[in-house]
């Protein structure tokens, strides 16, 4: 089950800043850093955000991420058309001694 | 280049059993963890099992605990899902990933279990 709350969705113009929120618990993302997933219709997920602010390579730096307490956010800033896709969070519970992840976000540029 | 190959999904009868496995290459398998991860149709990310470099950690979610069973063999650069019981609620598009209790920086395509009678 998702224990990490996502929007289902969220959208913006081209150019436009959008920020997805993740809303965790004190056991997940209170006690360990999140990472961020996206993925783009039809494909597998792709690592985007890791370790507080890291970027694997390749990946724009319009991609941003932001923890704070049980809570955390991946904003994109300069929205761009291939930005569509849905969007994970995930991070370690130690409650359940396992990953848990975002219910996920889907990402409309109109 | 990294690249993790699944295969041994296939349709099953719900109480059958399945034998996921998966390729690993292009990076020293056994420097990692590893894990699987499913994704239902139409549905968001399911974390199912992860084990770390040598076999002697494993985890599972609560959904396959006791019904599926994680392991590598790293001779062969090969990790491994088994799976009893299956129940339509297992239905999905399982990838294998690297990494474990850290980032999953690198996902297999995935294969496809579909349990049906």
């Amino acid at each position: 089950q998702s224990v990490l709350t996502q929007p289902p969705s969220a959208s913006g113009t081209p150019g436009q800043r959008v920020t997805i929120s993740c809303s965790g618990s004190s056991s997940n993302i209170g006690s360990n850093t999140v990472s961020w997933y996206q993925q783009l219709p039809g494909t597998a997920p792709k690592l985007l955000i890791y370790d507080n602010n890291q970027r694997p390579s390749g990946v724009p730096d319009r991609f941003s991420d932001s923890q704070s307490g049980t809570s955390a956010s991946l904003a994109i800033s300069g929205l761009q058309s291939e930005d569509e896709a849905d969007y994970y969070c995930a991070a370690w519970d130690d409650s359940l001694n396992g990953r848990v992840f975002g219910t996920g976000t889907k990402v409309t540029v109109l | 280049e990294v690249q993790l190959v699944e295969s041994g999904g296939s349709v099953v009868r719900p109480g059958g059993s399945l034998r996921l496995s998966c390729a690993a290459s292009g990076f020293t398998f056994d420097d990692y963890g590893m894990s699987w991860v499913r994704q239902a149709p139409g549905k968001g990310l399911e974390w199912v099992s992860g084990i770390n470099w040598n076999g002697n950690r494993t985890h599972y979610a609560d959904s396959v605990k006791g019904r599926f069973t994680i392991s590598r063999d790293n001779a062969k650069n090969s990790l491994y899902l088994q799976m009893h019981s299956l129940r339509a609620e297992d239905t999905a598009l399982y990838h294998c990933v690297r990494g474990r209790t850290g980032d999953l920086d690198y996902w297999g395509q995935g294969t496809l279990v579909t349990v049906s009678s």
